[in-house]
């Protein structure tokens, strides 16, 4: 069984450029989760969607970042434009259900250097 | 504000010890808390839930307790190995608001040495 899948999973770019990070949630699973990670800030959950639709973006840091899901296997976190204290490990999770206290099951992470 | 506070200290300990990590937390109710494990450049993996009408929890060489009167977690790993190193993060989840939102702490990095 394939977990979430992420990609990239390293991505270098300058300040100004657009960042278009994907990922693959387990399949049948229809909550999915974006965290990024940094040493000074830990995990922080920027949005999470819930039967492809966006249930709290509260998390997300400001309106340079935008997140969709078209359909229940795929979604993307944009950055536009990016700053180089956008630089973190971004995660995608999945787990099924609403309101369960089911396990997430995270990505490998795609790890973003912005100059 | 909620609060989810993990000693970010790393925790040293020698093989075959007992490895006990805390996780405490302030204004919150929990109805139930997660353990994870994550490894250097890898995501979080699941360990181990605890509901807040259970005191204690087994999986193995692991042992999770949840005190809702201290508002702590402990998480304990027992007769510890350099393969048990890593850091592990906890998530205390409150029934009151909507979905799977977890907030995690900080965690912790554990070190076993031979």
């Amino acid at each position: 069984d394939a977990g979430v899948i992420q990609s990239p999973r390293h991505e270098v770019t300058e300040m100004g450029q657009e960042v278009t990070l994907r990922c693959k949630p387990i399949s049948g699973h229809n909550s999915l989760f974006w965290y990024r990670q940094t040493m000074m800030r830990g995990l922080e959950l920027l949005i999470y969607f819930n039967n492809n639709v966006p249930i709290d973006d509260s998390g997300m840091p400001e309106d340079r970042f935008s997140a969709k899901m078209p359909n229940a296997s795929f979604s993307t976190l944009k950055i536009q434009p990016s700053e180089p204290r956008d630089s973190a490990v971004y995660f995608c999770a999945s787990t099924f259900g609403l309101a369960n206290t089911g396990e997430l099951f995270f990505g490998e992470g795609s790890r973003l250097t912005v100059l | 504000s909620q609060k989810i506070e993990q000693n970010s200290e790393a925790l040293n300990i020698q093989e075959g010890k007992t490895a006990t990590l805390t996780c405490n937390y302030t204004n919150y109710s929990p109805a139930y808390l997660q353990w994870y494990r994550q490894d250097p450049g890898r995501g979080p993996v699941f360990l181990l839930l605890i509901r807040e009408n259970e005191k204690e929890k087994r999986k193995e060489r692991l042992k999770v307790t949840f005190d809702t009167t201290l508002k702590q977690s402990l998480f304990h790993i027992t007769a510890s190995q350099p393969a048990d190193s890593a850091t592990y993060l906890c998530a205390p989840k409150a029934d009151n608001n909507a979905g799977n939102m977890l907030t995690f702490g900080g965690g912790t990095r554990l070190m076993v040495k031979p």
